[in-house]
């Protein structure tokens, strides 16, 4: 009943390091998304995947980075991590049509 | 480009009793869903109620429904009979019905506190 997972759930970094945040579902979706969510301004997008081996930017990509070369992951890079980046980020992953949106459980990531 | 425009930020209702949360959103589409989704203090993402643009009947989850007003472009969340676990941040959010993307789309959030 694992749904979407998301490692890590917490993560404190230093300006400049990098990172990798791993989404994982298991349920045979073919769109996922990265979000991030910030105080005051709601979820916004960062990245998504319309299927296995494609990616596209959302509204908030600088900075970031993602593949998805199997299609039960997405991966969300940070290749030099800046304060401006300390959020909690969200994967979620859906079916095709109408089908709902399903979360992960955010990751809190904190860049001093 | 869609938005969605949540103007309340905090709101607060007395347990038992009926609150109304105010979304508004802009597009060009005539073909779309809209979302109410509840994050509670644990973080998690919870759909709560959705509503296709094609329909005209207004949808109900239990102690949750809508009021859709497409011409009006508003979505409102009428939570009745409130209780403590109401308590959460509210996010409205819109999907196009048509394209690749297929992007959900959200507004700022209301803050939703229910005193006992």
């Amino acid at each position: 009943n694992a749904g979407v997972t998301q490692t890590p759930k917490f993560r404190v970094l230093k300006t400049g390091q990098s990172m990798t945040l791993l989404c994982a579902q298991d349920m045979n979706h073919e769109y996922m998304y990265w979000y991030r969510q910030d105080p005051g301004m709601g979820l916004r997008l960062i990245h998504y995947s319309v299927g296995e081996g494609t990616t596209a930017k959302g509204e908030v990509p600088d900075g970031y980075n993602v593949s998805r070369l199997k299609k039960q992951n997405f991966l969300l890079g940070l290749e030099s991590a800046a304060p401006s980046q300390t959020s909690v980020y969200f994967c979620a992953s859906r079916a095709g049509g109408s089908g709902e949106l399903f979360f992960g459980e955010g990751s809190r990531l904190t860049v001093l | 480009a869609q938005t969605v425009t949540q103007s309340q930020p905090e709101m607060s209702v007395q347990e038992a009793e009926t609150v109304t949360l105010s979304c508004t959103y802009d597009t060009s589409e005539s073909d779309y869903y809209l979302f109410w989704y509840k994050q509670p203090p644990s973080r998690q993402m919870i759909l709560v109620i959705r509503q296709e643009a094609y329909k005209q009947q207004n949808a109900t989850e239990n102690r949750f429904s809508v009021n859709f007003q497409k011409a009006a472009k508003s979505f409102s969340l009428k939570i009745s009979d409130s209780q403590l676990g109401d308590a959460a941040m509210y996010f409205c959010a819109y999907r196009s019905a048509k394209g690749a993307t297929n992007k959900l789309i959200f507004g700022t959030g209301t803050l939703l506190a229910v005193q006992p």
